[in-house]
């Protein structure tokens, strides 16, 4: 079976620093990858999406992730952090075909001055 | 804009008193979810209906139901509720047999008393 591991419970980064949230999966094929980010009290929102092709992919509000099959691991990447990234973030894999996405257990970002 | 819309956004309700979250899309996708998240948790599939055909989970407790009368609606009913099924829960859709990432609704939170 499919999993998703996020070794980071909590991050705190300064604000304007760099940030890489860890996610590594468990999975026989190649996997359709996905991050999604959380506000208190909100929804999820796909931040980027790995399908196949180049394995740096960009997403929205500044973030990348980079895909690496040897490592299983698909971190996301953001060069410099703003107050309002402070969330949630979760990784997660797809089985393509059985429309099911298994999540992580989230990072929590927290971002001081 | 295309969404996912659930109502309502916070939801009381009485130990063993039935419930019902609604959800609703605009997005014509013929996937929908249910996922309940617990504080501090990632979402977990309670289960999904790829257009008419419901999918449970095998770990979904009987206490938890769901309907779809058409393609824009679903509704996830609560027979009894108990105390540790004061949750978020999140409405997602997708379109199946495409690369088409989840779409999330902002999530009703329910309590019960």
């Amino acid at each position: 079976a499919q999993s998703v591991t996020q070794p980071d419970i909590h991050i705190t980064v300064s604000e304007g620093a760099s940030l890489e949230l860890r996610c590594n999966y468990s999975y026989g094929a190649t996997p359709y990858l996905f991050w999604y980010v959380q506000s208190p009290g909100q929804g999820l929102q796909l931040l980027l999406k790995y399908f196949s092709g180049d394995t740096l992919v960009q997403g929205i509000k500044g973030f990348e992730a980079e895909f690496k099959r040897s490592q299983s691991s698909f971190n996301l990447r953001k060069p410099s952090v703003h107050w309002s990234d402070a969330a949630e973030y979760f990784c997660a894999v797809e089985n393509f075909g059985n429309e099911k996405l298994t999540f992580g257990t989230g990072t929590r970002l927290t971002i001081i001055p | 804009d295309a969404m996912v819309i659930q109502n309502p956004r916070y939801q009381v309700t009485q130990f063993g008193k039935p419930v019902t979250l609604s959800c609703s899309q605009t997005l014509n996708h013929n996937v929908m979810y249910w996922y309940q998240q617990k504080s501090s948790q990632a979402p977990k599939l309670l289960f999904h209906y790829y257009d008419k055909d419901f999918n449970n989970e095998a770990d979904t407790p009987d206490n938890f139901q769901s309907r779809r009368p058409n393609t824009s609606f679903c509704f996830l009913d609560i027979r009894s509720p108990g105390l540790g099924d004061a949750a978020m829960y999140l409405c997602a859709t997708s379109r199946k047999d495409t690369l088409s990432p989840l779409h999330f609704g902002n999530g009703t939170r329910l309590t019960v008393t």
